[in-house]
């Protein structure tokens, strides 16, 4: 089993914060890294994926791979209530199999 | 925008009975999955599909399990003989050829066995 692992949270930050995600994944052999964004009881949605080392920038998202270290994480700028959700890593190994992270819940406080 | 499908959304089964959970991937994609998430729970790999066979399975995929791809759109799951510990969202998913691009998934089906 390839280990995905993610801090549980709950994450809290003010409305307007910058809200910083973390991720470290075990197995060096991964590919391509991406962020999802789960509302409880729905199905993951991507919000974005990362395949080189550095930054990905889409609107008040970030992503950040960096492979010697193993880690990828996910800034989400200007932050509102409406980003309150839990946050899936997945890494794609093995160009098939995708695993998950458990997940981080983060609460934006109005 | 293209997307998954899943159908039922919600089944209420007996313990010990049959289930069959159906998906219509999208129809370009080549890869399919089948994730369970337990509620509370992390989102967990149980099989991936591809060339018309399974290509990988995890430890949870056991012999009570089984794929198939009975035609050209659907993608099925079956679970034979259910128990109380199958209850859970069962997520399908698809994807392209590309290592590039992500998995899309469908709305979940929940099974409440009972």
């Amino acid at each position: 089993q390839k280990e995905v692992e993610q801090n549980s949270g709950p994450l809290s930050v003010p409305e307007g914060a910058i809200a910083s995600l973390n991720c470290t994944y075990s197995d060096r052999g991964s590919q391509s890294f991406f962020w999802y964004r789960q509302y409880s009881g729905k199905s993951p949605e991507l919000i974005m994926s990362i395949y080189s080392n550095g930054d990905k920038e889409d609107g008040r998202f970030t992503a950040q791979l960096n492979k010697a270290s193993q880690y990828v994480s996910l800034l989400i700028r200007d932050s509102q209530p409406s980003d309150s959700a839990t946050y899936l890593c997945a890494v794609l190994y093995n160009f098939n199999k995708f695993y998950f992270g458990s997940g981080t819940k983060l609460n934006v406080k109005p | 925008e293209p997307e998954v499908t899943q159908t039922p959304s919600h089944q209420v089964t007996q313990m010990g009975q049959e289930v069959i959970l159906r998906c219509v991937p999208i129809s370009n994609h080549l890869y399919f999955y089948w994730y369970r998430q337990i509620l509370g729970q992390k989102v967990e790999f149980l099989v991936s599909f591809y060339n018309n066979e399974i290509s990988e399975k995890s430890e949870i995929f056991d012999d009570q399990f089984s794929v198939e791809r009975p035609d050209g759109s659907n993608f099925t799951l079956k679970i034979r003989s259910t128990k109380l510990e199958d209850s859970a969202m069962y997520f399908c998913a698809s994807r392209t050829r590309d290592p590039g691009n992500t998995i899309y998934f469908g709305e979940g089906s929940w099974l409440t066995v009972v």
